[in-house]
């Protein structure tokens, strides 16, 4: 039974396309991120909400827009794609803002 | 900006060796500080989370400081066993709404 889970796991697609990352968790928890791990394997993070309001929007290009349709779905949704947006991108949630977080497994995006 | 370096990027350590991690922060005005282990192809666990105002904090074998002061932290692992080779991530939080800065990672491997 995962707690914080992702779909799809895998995905690659062409420059210019759109595509949609889904999370679920099933912790009862308050607030959800969106991270991205790079190449490199730097996590930076993204996107943050908390009861379906958004607390956190680092400086990440406007064609990613996260939704949450409520506390425990976060979805991330990138127009446009560039070959730059080619990384893993991790969703995590925590029972509250900045405590402690649970992370799923990850959506590895490849942009071609 | 707060900058978060673990030191060494990789270790190898024989069965039965105790760890030790390290994790320097640049800003000693933290509001907390999380210790992740990721496996290969896998997402984040979280293993250890340390408030400002706490000085360690202990699960089973792992133990971690936090020195403020000198914007240092450290993870202990005793008595490793093969099972505790993963990367093991270091992430600073600086204020209460849950963004986290991460280092590099450790990369740990653990020979029987």
């Amino acid at each position: 039974d995962t707690a914080v889970s992702q779909t799809p796991k895998y995905l690659v697609t062409q420059m210019g396309n759109d595509k949609s990352i889904k999370c679920e968790q099933n912790l009862g928890h308050d607030t959800m991120y969106w991270y991205k791990q790079d190449s490199k394997k730097f996590l930076k993070i993204m996107f943050s909400y908390n009861n379906k309001e958004l607390i956190i929007n680092e400086t990440v290009p406007n064609r990613f827009s996260p939704k949450s349709p409520d506390k425990a779905h976060l979805n991330l949704h990138i127009n446009s794609l560039e070959l730059g947006d080619s990384a893993v991108y991790f969703c995590a949630s925590s029972q509250v803002v900045a405590g402690e977080l649970f992370f799923g497994e990850g959506s590895r995006l490849t942009v071609l | 900006k707060q900058e978060v370096t673990q030191i060494p990027a990789a270790l190898s350590v024989p069965e039965g060796e105790n760890l030790v991690l390290n994790c320097s922060f640049t800003d000693s005005a933290i509001y907390n500080l999380q210790w992740f282990r990721q496996d290969p192809g896998k997402g984040l666990t979280s293993l250890l989370l340390i408030q400002s105002s706490q000085r360690e904090q202990t699960s089973g074998r792992l133990n971690a400081s936090l020195d403020k002061s000198s914007g240092r932290s450290t993870l202990y692992i005793a008595a490793s066993q093969p099972g505790d080779s993963a990367t093991y991530l270091c992430a600073v939080g600086s204020d209460s709404w849950g963004k986290l800065q991460f280092g590099a990672g450790t990369q740990v491997v653990v020979t029987p």
